[in-house]
């Protein structure tokens, strides 16, 4: 079955960096788009980006831009991503996804998230 | 970049009410790149539906999901009691650029 499994909480300090790192198994890893998002404490989900895991092309929201890094290791079929500069507001819930290509018909094609890692849970406390 | 607007904020119903959520968009957007999710408390996100309307795989058919241009909805048929949760639209804008809504609490009343 699909799996997406991310690695352990983190603990940084101000300024340091953090790198999450996402697993998958049970699907063509390279056939796929995986997508980033995080959840400060009791809030929305916000995206960051994804990496297009053929590739290796990204695409970044405009606020991360010049903060994070993401790269994926067709090997080990693990993607990852790495904030740096952190700052006390990006405590969150990080998660990988899968983004899937719903075709509907008539050369239109629907994309979602069907697939969840558990999450990373990164605090920024000095 | 589109803004989506969910409302209301929390939606308080019995189970087995009809639960009807609001998605609206700063501009108009394709109807096959809106989608819905629920979470749940500890949980990573559950895409329910895609292409504005269309299911994904296992999801129950009390849900369902419509509308076009700026304004979408999330319709819960008959909620039963392990749909109370919170409940986000998402959009995929040009080069994949994805925006959420803010989210919709569905409680217990």
């Amino acid at each position: 079955q699909v799996q997406l499994v991310q690695s352990g909480a983190e603990v940084k300090k101000p300024g340091a960096s953090v790198k999450v790192s996402c697993k998958a198994s049970g699907y063509t890893f390279t056939d796929y788009y995986l997508q980033w998002v995080r959840q400060a404490p009791g809030q929305g989900l916000e995206w960051i980006g994804w990496i297009n895991c053929k590739n290796g092309i990204t695409k970044y929201a405009q606020r991360f831009q010049g903060r994070v890094t993401m790269t994926r290791d067709t090997s080990i079929n693990t993607a990852s991503m790495e904030l740096t500069r952190v700052r006390s507001d990006d405590t969150a819930m990080y998660y990988c996804a899968r983004e899937e290509d719903f075709y509907l018909g008539g050369g239109t094609f629907s994309f979602a998230f069907d697939r969840w890692g558990q999450g990373t849970l990164v605090t920024v406390s000095s | 970049e589109i803004v989506l607007t969910q409302s209301p904020g929390t939606l308080s119903l019995s189970p087995g009410e009809r639960a009807t959520l609001s998605c609206r968009a700063s501009q108009g957007i394709i109807n096959s790149y809106l989608a819905w999710y629920q979470q749940k408390p500890g949980q990573a996100p559950r895409l329910l539906i895609y292409g504005t309307s269309r299911r994904a795989p296992g999801i129950p058919d009390r849900f369902s999901g419509s509308g076009s241009g700026t304004d979408f909805t999330l319709t819960i048929s008959r909620l039963e009691p392990e749909d109370f949760a919170v409940f986000f639209c998402q959009h995929f804008g040009s080069s994949r650029a994805v925006t959420f809504g803010g989210g919709t609490k569905v409680e217990i009343k």
